[in-house]
């Protein structure tokens, strides 16, 4: 079974330009969720989708935003780039759904964004 | 607000010992806590998940506990090998089936040969 992939695996991006980041969820899995990786802040969570729904956001501006398409694949769009948006973007994917019993959360290989 | 902390930035052990690694939590009562591994340039890889009501898991040469009244989790590798050098992430979510981890900053394990 193929795992979650991410593409691209790298950007450069200049301040101000948007970007859009796509992810492709292990086949038969609903749930998507997406994070960020900074050396300062470590992993943090932005949002999770499921069923095309976003289910839980976190604590990030309204210039990160995300959907989920019906073939489960999602895409994440950072809009007004900073210069700390500069990070590993990293997608999550698991077999069940919010509300259901909690299982394992796959990781793809992550989106290297630099902003310059 | 909700916190989840690892103490140790880096960890150095020698070949065959275990390692044992550290993950405390403040603010909040946990459902369930998981580890995974990170290595560079990678994404985390999952290894284990221990819920409230357990006191114990274990994975081959894996172990892990939850000690609620402490609030801490501890991760166990037994027989550590250089391959196993890696960073070490703990994570946890409020309520069970919410994929809205909160994660810890990590721990860098280093086994000598």
């Amino acid at each position: 079974k193929a795992g979650v992939t991410q593409t691209p695996r790298y950007l450069i991006k200049t301040r101000g330009q948007q970007v859009t980041l796509s992810c492709s969820p292990i086949s038969g899995h609903r749930s998507v969720s997406w994070y960020q990786q900074t050396p300062g802040q470590g992993l943090q969570f932005l949002f999770e989708y499921f069923s095309e729904t976003q289910r839980n956001k976190g604590n990030f501006p309204g210039r990160f935003s995300g959907r989920q398409f019906s073939n489960s694949r999602s895409e994440m769009n950072v809009s007004t780039l900073e210069l700390g948006d500069s990070a590993l973007y990293l997608c999550a994917s698991s077999r069940l759904g919010q509300g259901e019993a909690t299982d394992t959360q796959y990781f793809g290989p992550g989106t290297r964004l630099t902003v310059l | 607000s909700q916190k989840i902390e690892q103490n140790s930035e880096a960890l150095n052990i020698q070949e065959g010992k275990t390692a044992t690694l550290t993950c405390n939590y403040t603010n909040y009562s946990p459902a369930y806590l998981q580890w995974y591994r990170q290595d560079p340039g990678r994404g985390p890889v999952f290894l284990l998940l221990i819920r409230e009501n357990e006191k114990e898991k274990r994975k081959e040469r894996l172990k892990v506990t939850f000690d609620t009244t402490l609030k801490q989790s501890l991760f166990h590798i037994t027989a550590s090998q250089p391959a196993d050098s890696a960073t070490y992430l703990c994570a946890s979510a409020v309520d069970t089936g919410r994929r809205a981890l909160t994660f810890g900053s990590g721990t860098r394990l280093q086994v000598q040969p």
